[in-house]
């Protein structure tokens, strides 16, 4: 058990509808990553934070995705309009600054 | 040309063989090295972690850095069913996390 809890573990929606999820990492964990896998494919990052800051984002990210970590602890991404292309596997992961990250369970997002 | 990259396999090796995986990198500021073991439908799980050139042991698992050639490899002995999973390779530059596409690793049994 990684510590990084994330919620729902699954969401099926049609397109168009927003979604929203969450992820919850240990205390310890002042950087927080959220990824997206799809099949055969390693993970690929959107964005991290560094307690509440949100300090990069990918340029592959659209404008439909936006992410926030209000108090420098959960963090919720949320994706407008989706597209059948946003079907994936979306992780979370927790670390201090470039130490190991731990992954939680991530949500898998399938739309119809 | 990708960050990381990883011959996705797949790779089958007997039972009590020793499984090779490897993995390059293309950017050489890049400073820490982690491989991480994906079972079919799991998420990514911790096996390793390196900082400095050379090898580093833990159980079965050795990992290899070779920063010159901008190359790092998991080495398992003795392997397990168990082990049958993709490997993923990350590696960080500044402060991102670039992820490999995984190798497929069967141990038959």
């Amino acid at each position: 058990d990684t510590g990084v809890s994330q919620d729902p573990r699954h969401k099926i929606t049609k397109r168009g509808q927003n979604v929203t999820f969450r992820c919850d990492p240990i205390s310890e964990h002042n950087r927080l990553y959220w990824y997206r896998q799809t099949l055969g494919q390693g993970p690929e990052f959107l964005t991290y934070f560094q307690n509440e800051a949100q300090l990069e984002k990918s340029r592959l990210l659209s404008d439909r995705f936006s992410a926030e970590r209000p108090k420098g602890s959960f963090s919720t991404l949320e994706i407008q309009r989706t597209e059948q292309g946003d079907s994936a596997m979306y992780l979370c992961a927790g670390g201090q600054g470039n130490q190991p990250q731990h992954f939680g369970d991530g949500t898998r997002l399938s739309i119809l | 040309q990708k960050e990381v990259e990883q011959n996705s396999g797949p790779l089958s090796v007997p039972e009590g063989a020793i499984a090779s995986l490897n993995c390059t990198y293309s950017d050489r500021g890049s400073q820490s090295f982690f491989w991480y073991r994906q079972y079919s439908g799991k998420s990514p799980e911790l096996i390793m972690f390196i900082y400095s050139n050379g090898d580093k042991e833990d159980g079965r698992f050795t990992a290899q850095l070779n920063k010159a050639s901008q190359y790092v490899s998991l080495l398992i002995r003795d392997s397990q069913p168990s082990d049958s999973a993709t490997y993923l390779c990350a590696v960080v530059t500044g402060n991102q996390f670039y992820f490999g596409t995984g190798t497929s690793l069967t141990v038959i049994p």
